[in-house]
């Protein structure tokens, strides 16, 4: 069964520095492997997905992810943080048909 | 095109109390799925609905049922509220038969049981 944890539960940056959340997967068959960000009071929007093609995947608002292999990682960063970023974000696994597992999140802060 | 929206945003209820909450899913998309979101958790799944039949289950109690209408849209009813089924209830629906589709998630409706 897919599993994903996400090290660290709260990740503070300064504003133009670099962003690394950290996700490491557990699973027997080829993962499908997502990073959702979710914004205070709102739902998750979709940041990028992992589906067997490129190791590395790019998302949106600058975020790009590189899956490990070899690591049984999936980290998810971005070059220069920018204040916009301040969010709960999350790393998620695909198990049986299109259930997603989440991981418990990680609150990121952005201080100027 | 038309995301995907939650009613109500808010809810309270008290204890012992049935509610139901409504999804409406993205134009195209014939399966929802339904998560609940507690308070500094990650979300997590309690079922799925694929052309209007349950497709999967959580580890949820049977007083947490659903429904999946013709136009895809969707309830979850829940019965005997208690307080720990105080979170955020979160849709996302998604094209089925397709592994790693990804899923789009409505904003959610936060319930209250007092």
């Amino acid at each position: 069964a897919q599993s994903v944890t996400q090290l660290g539960s709260h990740v503070s940056v300064s504003e133009g520095a670099l962003v690394l959340l950290r996700c490491n997967y557990s699973s027997s068959v080829p993962p499908y492997l997502f990073w959702y960000v979710q914004y205070p009071n709102q739902g998750l929007q979709l940041l990028l997905k992992y589906t067997s093609a490129a190791t590395l995947v790019k998302g949106i608002n600058g975020f790009e992810a590189e899956f490990k292999k070899s690591e049984t990682s999936f980290h998810l960063t971005k070059p220069s943080a920018h204040m916009s970023d301040a969010a709960e974000y999350f790393c998620a696994g695909i198990q049986g048909a299109q259930k997603l597992v989440f991981g418990q999140g990680t609150r990121l802060t952005i201080n100027p | 095109e038309t995301g995907v929206t939650q009613s109500p945003t808010h809810l309270i209820k008290t204890r012992g109390q049935q509610v139901t909450l409504r999804c409406s899913s993205q134009s195209g998309h014939n399966t929802v799925s339904w998560y609940q979101q507690a308070l500094g958790q990650g979300p997590q799944f309690i079922f799925q609905y694929y052309r209007e039949e349950e497709n999967g289950r959580g580890n949820f109690p049977p007083r947490f049922s659903g429904l999946q209408f013709p136009n895809y849209s969707s309830e979850l009813n829940v019965n005997a509220l208690e307080l720990d089924d105080s979170a955020l209830y979160l849709c996302a629906s998604s094209v089925g038969g397709k592994i790693a589709y990804e899923q789009y998630f409505g904003p959610g409706t936060r319930l209250t049981v007092t």
